[in-house]
């Protein structure tokens, strides 16, 4: 039973455009959630997060939007650049776990010049 | 300053054999963590180190898996008597400590194969 979904296996977006990538979750209680971006051959890196108290966080060209009634958060980044090319995973954890980690499938992003 | 290091970075085996990989924290993380990839799915929870305490092993998914941890420092993940569906990347994490929203900094991942 996956608790966190990522329903698109890949998108491809053009350069300069603004990417949108998705993830629902099934499980109430998680309260805070990240995005981690993985390129080829090297391991996760942390890219932003939000807490359940807040519906919006944006650090640079990244924003991640949260929809608790939808049970649902979103990854934009504006604009795409070539080096936003990777696969975006997003993950959720609950307080009484905090450090276990739900892990969605991931989203490889291609972005076209 | 040097990252999470693993290794080795790819393995190749035969079913029923066993494996050992290898995870070198960041210096002075206390916490860390091991998860397994498969193929097109997101990364499992395996087991988790926290200083001198207990592991938590409840992500193992059977007694052919083990893992330890010196202190601090290096761990190592073992695999016995391999399947082929142990195939997988495996991966390391460590973070400062165990604390809710501590980033977890990764390696690179071992990527196993079990013919």
């Amino acid at each position: 039973d996956q608790q966190v979904k990522q329903n698109s296996p890949s998108l491809s977006v053009q350069e300069g455009r603004i990417s949108i990538l998705n993830c629902d979750y099934t499980n109430s209680m998680f309260d805070y959630f990240l995005w981690y971006k993985k390129y080829p051959a090297e391991g996760p890196t942390f890219l932003i997060s939000i807490s359940s108290i807040k519906d919006k966080n944006e650090d640079g060209r990244f924003t991640v939007f949260l929809n608790k009634s939808a049970k649902h958060l979103s990854l934009h980044i504006v604009p795409s650049q070539p080096g936003d090319s990777a696969v975006y995973f997003c993950a959720a954890s609950t307080r009484d776990s905090n450090y276990q980690l739900i892990w969605g499938a991931g989203t490889k992003l291609i972005i076209k010049p | 300053g040097a990252g999470v290091s693993q290794s080795p970075s790819n393995k190749v085996t035969e079913k029923g054999k066993d494996v050992e990989l290898r995870c070198d924290p960041i210096s002075g993380h206390t916490a860390l963590y091991w998860y397994r990839q498969r193929l097109g799915q997101g990364l499992e929870f395996l087991i988790y180190f926290q200083g001198n305490s207990a592991p938590d092993k409840s992500g193992l998914p059977s007694d052919r898996f083990s893992a330890e941890r010196t202190g601090e420092s290096v761990s190592t993940l073992t695999i016995q008597r391999t399947q082929q569906e142990d195939s997988a990347v495996y991966l390391c994490a460590s973070s400062l400590e165990r604390r809710w929203r501590e980033t977890q900094y990764f390696g690179p991942g071992t990527r196993l194969l079990v013919l």
